[in-house]
Order: structure tokens, then C-alpha cells, then sequence
């Protein structure tokens, strides 16, 4: 049973647009999550983080809001921007603190 | 240098082979990870090793065998595989074990692509 779930497997947007990536966990004990970003034969790469006593994180066109209440939590990319394409991993960091609980990723095609 | 390095980038192998995957970082980090990942499925976590100790998930078969010559390298033998065991092994390291001291910051290599015939 999945633990992070992304329900949407791929998402559209055109340069310029705002693109919305969405991820829900089921562990209320889940206290920090991520965002890792993907492109093909390469690792992923750590993007942005949260930890649960904040309900956004920012860094440049990167913005991470958290519902807690809701076991919610988005990405949002302003602009987005070709570059951007790429598969998108929501985590959470495990109750021991010891490794992160991915979900499936959402594959971003951003058209210019 | 923000280099984890995993050799090889391809291997493929039968099941009665026994080969490794190899997996160094030169970052000084005192977490290794090794990550297994098939097609449309998110990474799911393998092994931890953390100050010269080794944490194994409990669902990882035997066949699998995680070796730590040395804090920055973490290899994983491989031997009497299934075609179902086809995947991209990752491997990453933190500068902590305690994910929350950094972030969740892990750092991932290129990934190796196994394929069992």
C-alpha cells in the first residue's frame, strides 16, 4: 500500500504557464517532505524540501505549499520553462529518519 | 565534487550468473543507499548503510547482497537472479543519517540498468 501516492502519471503545460504537480501521503506521522526532478539516464536530483511546521517553501521559480490537514502537498513551477520536462518524484522522509518513501512521479512536458 | 558514481550503466546477466554493482562517492557522506526502481514504480529503498553499519529491508531477497569495503563505497552482488529482478538499481548517499539533519537531501547516481535474461 502506497504510502505516497501521485496521482497523475503526466502533465501538459506550455511555456510561460504554471505548472502544478500534486502528491498525497497517508502517514500523518510524516513530518518533511521533497521534491526530486528527473530527466532520462541520470539520477534524480534533489529539487526543494518542507518541513510540517511550515505550509510553503519557495526557492526561485520553485514554490512547495503543504496541507497537512488535507495530506496534501504541490509543486509549483512559474514560469515553466522547456528545461522543466522531466519526471517529477514527491517524497516523504520515514518515521526513523533514516530514507525517503518516493511516489510514482509525475512525467512534466512543458512545450514551448 | 557532488559525484555518486555507479558502474556498470548496463549489465546484462543470466540467472545462474553472479556479477556486482559498484557504487562510489567521494563526498565524504556517511550514508549510502541503494535504491531499486522498475518501470512506472517509484524507487523503493534496498539497503542503508550508516556508520559502518548496515540496515536491510526485511523484503529484499537474499540474492542480493550489499557489501561496504569502505565508508564511500557500497557494492551490491548479485547472484541466482530473476527476470523479474530486471530494474534500475540506484544508488545515492547523505552527509547524515538522520535525513531530517539535511534536508532529505540524497544524492543519486546515474543508475545502473539491469537486465536478467
Amino acid at each position: 500500500d502506497q504510502q505516497v501516492k501521485q496521482n497523475s502519471p503526466s502533465l501538459s503545460v506550455q511555456e510561460g504557464r504554471i505548472s502544478i504537480l500534486n502528491c498525497d501521503y497517508t502517514n500523518s506521522m510524516f513530518d518533511y517532505f521533497l521534491w526530486y526532478k528527473k530527466y532520462p539516464a541520470e539520477g534524480p536530483t534533489f529539487l526543494i524540501s518542507i518541513s510540517s511546521i511550515k505550509d510553503k517553501n519557495e526557492d526561485g521559480r520553485f514554490t512547495v505549499f503543504l496541507n497537512k490537514s488535507a495530506k496534501h502537498l504541490s509543486l509549483h513551477i512559474v514560469p515553466s520553462q522547456p528545461g522543466d520536462s522531466a519526471v517529477y518524484f514527491c517524497a516523504a522522509i520515514n518515521q526513523a529518519g533514516t530514507a525517503l518513501i518516493f511516489g510514482k512521479g509525475t512525467t512534466l512536458s512543458v512545450s514551448s | 565534487d557532488t559525484e555518486v558514481t555507479q558502474t556498470p550503466k548496463h549489465l546484462v546477466m543470466g540467472m545462474t550468473n553472479k556479477k556486482s554493482l559498484k557504487c562510489e562517492q567521494h563526498m565524504g557522506h556517511r550514508a549510502m543507499y541503494w535504491y531499486k526502481q522498475k518501470a512506472k514504480k517509484p524507487p523503493e529503498l534496498m539497503f542503508v548503510y550508516s556508520y559502518e553499519k548496515l540496515s536491510i529491508n526485511e523484503s529484499v531477497p537474499s540474492r542480493f547482497s550489499p557489501e561496504c569495503p569502505n565508508s564511500s563505497l557500497l557494492n551490491l552482488h548479485l547472484h541466482a537472479l530473476q527476470p523479474e529482478d530486471s530494474a534500475l538499481y540506484l544508488c545515492a548517499s547523505s552527509q547524515e543519517s538522520s535525513l531530517t539533519s539535511t534536508a532529505g537531501e540524497l544524492f543519486f547516481g546515474e543508475g545502473s540498468r539491469l537486465t536478467v535474461l
